[in-house]
């Protein structure tokens, strides 16, 4: 079955740092997005992307945040300056059809210190 | 806006037990309601999903009944074994907008 993949698992980083999270969708899927779900708390809607821009973001995805898919294959989401409260897991996700469920990566848990 | 309330956990049920979680929504138009399910340490699972009024969801013997006139869309099994301990989330998505809204997920842990 297909899947999305995200990389790393796991990374930990210094307050202020730039961080990229990196994930490959599914190859004929063609809307991505990026979820974060803080520890304990629910699943949060950051950002959805197609046609190489962004087509919808929330109140979270301010200008720290930042997503590309430089080469057709992976989709990528860049934090410019950690904060503490950035520490999360993160979840990529694609699909196909936006209204009949996504696939989701099985997140990159970053870790702000 | 839209929202998802979820029925808090966490919940605690013996094998075999039968599971009822709640799940209420408020959207504009007409939503697609999903269940996912999230394995400890792992990513978020589609569990089923439901597109229209009436449709019933169902994988691996869960279901959800898609219920407009109540707003809800419970998740049941008649049976729940020790494998199916992980927490799941009711979630929606309506009109327009793509993302996907979800409730505050339910901790559901099956003893032997």
């Amino acid at each position: 079955e297909p899947e999305v993949t995200q990389t790393p698992s796991h990374q930990v980083t210094q307050m202020g740092q730039e961080v990229i999270l990196r994930c490959v969708p599914i190859s004929n899927h063609l809307y991505f997005y990026w979820y974060r779900q803080i520890l304990g708390q629910k699943v949060e809607f950051l950002v959805s992307f197609y046609n190489n821009e962004i087509s919808e973001k929330s109140e979270i995805f301010d200008d720290q945040f930042s997503v590309e898919r430089p080469d057709g294959s992976n989709f990528t989401l860049k934090i410019r300056s950690t904060k503490l409260e950035d520490s999360a897991m993160y979840f990529c996700a694609s699909s196909g059809e936006a209204n009949y469920g996504y696939t989701f990566g099985s997140g990159t848990r970053l870790t702000v210190v | 806006g839209n929202s998802v309330t979820q029925m808090e956990g966490p919940v605690t049920l013996s094998e075999e037990a039968f599971l009822t979680i709640n799940c209420t929504y408020t959207a504009t138009g007409y939503p697609s309601l999903f269940w996912y399910v999230q394995y400890p340490g792992e990513g978020l699972q589609l569990l089923l999903k439901a597109t229209k009024a009436d449709d019933k969801g169902s994988n691996k013997g869960f279901e959800a009944t898609y219920r407009k006139e109540t707003t809800s869309f419970h998740l049941e099994k008649g049976s729940v074994q020790v494998s199916d301990s992980a927490v799941y989330f009711c979630a929606l998505s309506s009109g327009s907008a793509r993302q996907l809204t979800f409730g505050s997920g339910t901790q559901l842990t099956v003893l032997p």
